[in-house]
């Protein structure tokens, strides 16, 4: 099985910046996904992320280390509308088909 | 490229009541996948299927919920009885499947459910 951890809630100011972390335990590792879900809407795909580094996209980016079981999701210059939850997920192969498991999700306030 | 639809938005019915989701994936995913978000958690998989076998319902409380995915297109949940905590939002999502790609999934609205 799998096992993801995240903060539950954040709060961070408007044109900061803010990490969110996740680590997860997982015996077949083969990918971790960032999404952004606004509260009452489904979530939206962010970043990927397979091999260990950074990977930048705009105002986001995502970095990932496979052997400490570790990724961040990193939001620049920060708006209202970056107020959501950020799901983590991780992406296994073990049980010889692709599996997706959630995180709970941590929710970002961004205050003016 | 029309996104992932479901239908109904909305459903309110009694405990012990049944009640049905649709679900109709984006064109040429084989990746189907139903998951209950309940409000404050993340969306929790209760069964993932490729074209139209199922690869994973371990989640599933199969005494109520049931799932199918006629064709390797559309799919239908249904729970029935229905109990006061299935109240939860139910996503559907699609994606390619395949070996080494990203594959990020596309969800739907997502219906949510009210049980009274």
């Amino acid at each position: 099985g799998q096992n993801i951890d995240q903060p539950t809630e954040m709060t961070a100011t408007e044109g900061a910046i803010v990490q969110i972390n996740c680590t997860y335990q997982t015996s077949g590792f083969n990918g971790l996904f960032w999404y952004q879900q606004h509260a009452g809407e489904a979530p939206t795909f962010l970043s990927y992320n397979v091999l260990d580094g950074l990977e930048e996209k705009g105002r986001f980016s995502s970095f990932l280390s496979r052997s400490k079981g570790y990724s961040y999701l990193l939001l620049k210059e920060l708006q209202m509308k970056d107020s959501a939850s950020y799901l983590c997920a991780v992406r296994d192969r073990s049980g010889g088909y692709q599996k997706v498991t959630f995180g709970t999700g941590t929710k970002l306030q961004v205050i003016p | 490229e029309a996104g992932v639809a479901q239908s109904p938005r909305y459903k309110i019915i009694e405990k012990r009541q049944s009640v049905a989701f649709w679900c109709n994936p984006i064109s040429g995913h084989a990746t189907l996948y139903w998951y209950q978000q309940i409000l404050g958690q993340g969306p929790k998989l209760l069964i993932q299927f490729q074209n139209n076998g199922v690869v994973d319902d371990s989640q599933l409380p199969k005494d109520r919920f049931s799932a199918e995915r006629l064709k390797g297109v559309d799919s239908t949940l249904k729970i029935q009885p229905a109990k006061l905590e299935d109240s939860a939002v139910y996503l559907c999502a699609s994606s390619l499947a395949g070996g080494s790609g990203v594959y990020e999934q596309y969800f739907g609205p997502g219906t949510r459910l009210t049980v009274t």
